[in-house]
């Protein structure tokens, strides 16, 4: 099955830097990248997700890159916000198949 | 994007008693809606993937008849935690298969805690 791995579990970042957290996968078949920001006590958000047939997606100050190749995925969050400090998960999927396969999560906090 | 909503968002039950959640899409269909439960600081783990007017689909380790769900209808799907013990508190959460292009949402969770 799909074996996601995601780094670092925690970041700190100071207001206005840039944060990127990565993610590999296992299985060549997974098509479908997303990425959820989840607060405290609620539940995730889908924030930008990517498919296998392009490269690069960008939306605003968030963007994702994909390697099909390496087999790893990155989310990008430029200009950093205190508002931008969560949890993030990255996934992995097959069209066809049911489920997501998460990572273990990196726990973001943006200094003011 | 699409709404997945939650109820309640947060419960307290008695030992031994049972307890419902409720997962609806609000402004979509769901023919398949999944229940996660997720543990403080851990990542989302997979309960059973619920299809609509069939059985759930259970992941290895999730007891069906102590978690049973109910997907009656392309908008609602029921986690229901039948005879509850302190060790059943947790954050569960569900989701939603939006459209053909296989975006999940997901709810806002809810926080079962039993006493």
């Amino acid at each position: 099955g799909e074996n996601v791995e995601q780094h670092p579990s925690t970041l700190s970042v100071q207001e206005g830097d840039s944060a990127v957290i990565k993610c590999t996968y296992s299985d060549s078949a997974s098509n479908y990248f997303p990425w959820y920001k989840q607060e405290l006590g609620k539940g995730p958000q889908l924030i930008i997700d990517i498919r296998s047939n392009v490269g690069e997606k960008k939306d605003q100050r968030i963007a994702v890159t994909l390697n099909k190749t390496a087999k790893h995925f990155s989310l990008h969050i430029t200009e950093t916000q205190p508002e931008d400090s969560a949890v993030y998960f990255c996934a992995a999927s097959q069209d066809a198949a049911n489920n997501l396969f998460f990572g273990t999560g990196t726990r973001l906090t943006v200094i003011p | 994007g699409a709404v997945v909503s939650q109820h309640p968002s947060w419960v307290i039950c008695k030992s031994g008693t049972s307890v419902k959640i409720e997962c609806r899409s609000l402004d979509f269909q769901a023919t398949t809606m999944f229940w996660y439960r997720q543990f403080p600081k851990q990542s989302l783990m997979l309960m059973a993937t619920s299809n609509e007017g069939s059985k759930a689909t259970y992941e290895q380790g999730v007891e069906k008849d102590k978690f049973l769900i109910n997907h009656a209808s392309l908008t609602l799907s029921t986690l229901t935690v039948t005879s509850a013990h302190p060790e059943d508190s947790s954050f569960y959460i569900c989701s939603a298969r939006y459209g053909p292009g296989n975006t999940i949402y997901f709810g806002e969770g809810s926080w079962l805690t039993v006493v």
